[in-house]
């Protein structure tokens, strides 16, 4: 079965500062793989998501994910964080007709 | 566009009655269905697959005649936690794909049911 593994459960930066969140995805043929990021009191919205082509995946709000087949990493970065990207993110991936979370990162951004 | 949304948001009710939770696609239509628990502090773990018309999948370690799961329309799923006890206290989350896209999920704002 698929599985994806996330490294990091709590990340503290500065606004300001780089992020960089890391996913590791387990083979299993087609490999489709996910951001979703969960603000506080929302629900889950998709940030961006890889099938295939370019592995440098750019996403909403300055998000971006480059798919590392060597490596089957998918990890998730920012250059610059904003307070307002305070939210719990999770990497996925999808086979068939489910997807299948990571444990979830959380951010917090401080002023 | 693409939006679901969960009835209720929350709901407290005592231990033994039954809890039904519904899920709607309010603008595209949803072929497949998603209902997932939260525990706190961890990731969402998939409880089953309902598609339109046809019986649920539920995952292993699922009571399927526990968490009864109706998608009777491609618009509205429904959740069902029978004689639900303590243990059921949890965040419920159902996600729906639209029949025209492959894999992802729109994701509803979730369900937080207390048992009492």
């Amino acid at each position: 079965a698929q599985s994806v593994s996330q490294h990091n459960h709590h990340v503290i930066l500065s606004e300001a500062a780089s992020l960089e969140l890391g996913c590791n995805y387990s083979y299993g043929g087609t490999v489709n793989l996910f951001w979703y990021v969960q603000y506080p009191g929302q629900h889950l919205q998709l940030l961006l998501k890889y099938f295939s082509g370019d592995p440098l995946v750019k996403g909403i709000k300055g998000f971006e994910a480059e798919f590392i087949k060597s490596k089957f990493s998918f990890n998730l970065r920012k250059p610059s964080v904003q307070w307002s990207d305070t939210a719990e993110y999770f990497c996925l991936t999808g086979g068939g007709n489910k997807l299948t979370f990571g444990t979830g990162t959380q951010l917090k951004v401080e002023l | 566009g693409a939006v679901v949304s969960q009835h209720p948001s929350w709901v407290i009710c005592k231990s033994g009655t039954s809890v039904k939770i519904e899920c709607r696609s309010l603008d595209f239509q949803a072929t497949t269905m998603f209902w997932y628990r939260q525990f706190p502090k961890q990731s969402l773990m998939l409880m089953a697959t309902s598609n339109e018309g046809s019986k649920a999948t539920y995952e292993q370690g699922v009571e399927k005649d526990k968490f009864l799961i109706n998608h009777a329309s491609l618009t509205l799923s429904t959740l069902t936690v029978t004689s639900a006890h303590p243990e059921d206290s949890s965040f419920y989350i159902c996600s729906a794909r639209s029949r025209d896209n492959s894999y992802e999920q729109y994701f509803g704002p979730g369900t937080r049911l207390t048992v009492t």
